[in-house]
């Protein structure tokens, strides 16, 4: 069966420090790959999508960027946080095949920046 | 642009009551809408898909395309449905989700 796996659970960085947010999938291959975040009161933000290695789109201008170095990996990267960084950041997959699947979501990543 | 609307931040109801979550879209081609749900300390997860027509513990959604909406329905709540519910629409050929800022459902024993 399919896994997704996003890793560190909580985080809390000082402003100006670098970000890496990992996130991977098993059991399936070459799936389309999200990042989100998720503030109170605002839903889900779609940051960036991937469908395939190599190939991401930002949906946000921001402070963030996106990478996919390998087919299942899923990357979200800072140089320098800042205060509005602060989140909850979640990484979703869905397969290419059929359209109405949905998302499976990892279990999210809190990140304080302080 | 596309856009999901849901008016509720919190809806509480009683045990056995009707439940109704509702979900309103805005979008110009033809909508693949869902509904999903996070639970106390779980994942996001899919509840249910409005081409499935099917019912999920309990739950049914109709997309009626004439108001746009596709509410969120249950006969009679349990307590096990507190949670935090998303309506979601899928608009891109890569399904790029949309979703609306949730409702909060709590069921009052």
């Amino acid at each position: 069966s399919q896994t997704i796996h996003q890793w560190p659970a909580t985080l809390v960085q000082p402003v100006g420090s670098p970000l890496s947010l990992e996130c991977t999938v098993e059991g399936t291959s070459n799936p389309n790959l999200y990042w989100y975040r998720q503030a109170a009161g605002r839903g889900l933000q779609l940051l960036f999508y991937s469908v395939g290695i190599g190939q991401i789109s930002s949906e946000v201008p921001q402070n963030l960027s996106a990478s996919r170095p390998q087919d299942r990996q899923f990357i979200l990267s800072s140089k320098k946080l800042l205060l509005s960084d602060s989140g909850f950041y979640l990484c979703a997959w869905s397969p290419k095949t059929g359209d109405g699947y949905g998302y499976t979501f990892g279990s999210g990543t809190r990140l304080t920046v302080v | 642009a596309q856009r999901v609307t849901q008016p509720e931040k919190l809806l509480s109801v009683f045990k056995g009551a009707p439940v109704e979550l509702k979900c309103n879209y805005s979008y110009s081609g033809s909508p693949e809408l869902f509904w999903y749900v996070q639970y106390s300390r779980q994942r996001l997860q899919l509840l249910l898909r409005h081409i499935s027509r099917e019912s999920i513990k309990g739950f049914t959604a109709d997309l009626n395309k004439g108001e746009t909406s596709f509410h969120l329905k249950k006969p009679f709540a349990q307590e096990e449905d507190s949670a935090m519910y998303y309506c979601a629409l899928n608009s891109g050929g890569y399904q790029k989700v949309t979703f609306g800022t949730g409702t909060k459902l709590q069921v009052i024993p």
